[in-house]
């Protein structure tokens, strides 16, 4: 049973555009929810985060949006960069020291 | 800074053995979590550790087990490998509830 479902496997977008990577989740207990990006033979590394008791968050060129009653969040990358190419993990967590829970990813290629 | 530190980066062992992964964490982060990363399969979460306890488990068998040594650090262990045990595995600490996690660079096992 996937918590967190990255329905998308992959994504081309071209340099300069935007990219909209989505994510949707089961669990209604989720408070907090997290995007992560990794490089190849590296660890995932913190891109920004939202709690639930706001519905955006910004930070540079990503903003993460968040539709509780969808049960949905995607992140957005403006304008995106070939140095964004990397796969993208979502993330959700609740309230109680529980581990993170992640999706599958998608993989991101951005087209100069 | 330092970040967080796994070794070995690379292993490769054979069916059947046993195997010890190590994981330093952030200096003052008390709580380690492990993953395993599988191609199409996303992080799944194996187990976390707090305070030299075992705080969160999931859904692998018993021949995966840990520890966490007073100084935080923890390890791993897998033993009667399999083949499908071949994954990158990623060590995470964490500050505290809602601070994320930051990620390791992995170690990357290969069972033949």
């Amino acid at each position: 049973d996937q918590q967190v479902k990255q329905n998308s496997p992959s994504l081309s977008v071209q340099e300069g555009r935007i990219s909209i990577l989505n994510c949707d989740y089961t669990n209604s207990m989720f408070d907090y929810f997290l995007w992560y990006k990794k490089y190849p033979a590296e660890g995932p590394t913190f891109l920004i985060s939202i709690s639930s008791i706001k519905d955006k968050n910004e930070d540079g060129r990503f903003t993460v949006f968040l539709n509780k009653s969808a049960k949905h969040l995607s992140l957005h990358i403006v304008p995106s960069q070939p140095g964004d190419s990397a796969v993208y993990f979502c993330a959700a967590s609740r309230s109680g020291n529980t581990p993170l829970v992640f999706g599958k990813g998608t993989r991101l290629s951005v087209i100069a | 800074k330092a970040g967080v530190t796994q070794t070995p980066r690379y292993l490769i062992k054979t069916r059947g053995q046993q195997v010890t992964l190590s994981c330093s964490p952030i200096s003052g982060h008390r709580s380690v979590s492990w993953y395993q990363q599988t191609p199409g399969q996303g992080l799944q979460f194996l187990f976390e550790y707090f305070s030299e306890t075992q705080r969160n488990k999931g859904n692998f068998p018993g021949r995966f087990s840990g520890r966490q040594f007073s100084n935080s650090r923890s390890e791993m262990n897998v033993s009667t490998l399999e083949l499908g045990d071949s994954a990158l595995y990623l060590c995470a600490s964490s500050g505290g509830q809602n601070y994320g996690y930051t990620f390791g660079s992995g170690t990357r096992l290969t069972v033949v």
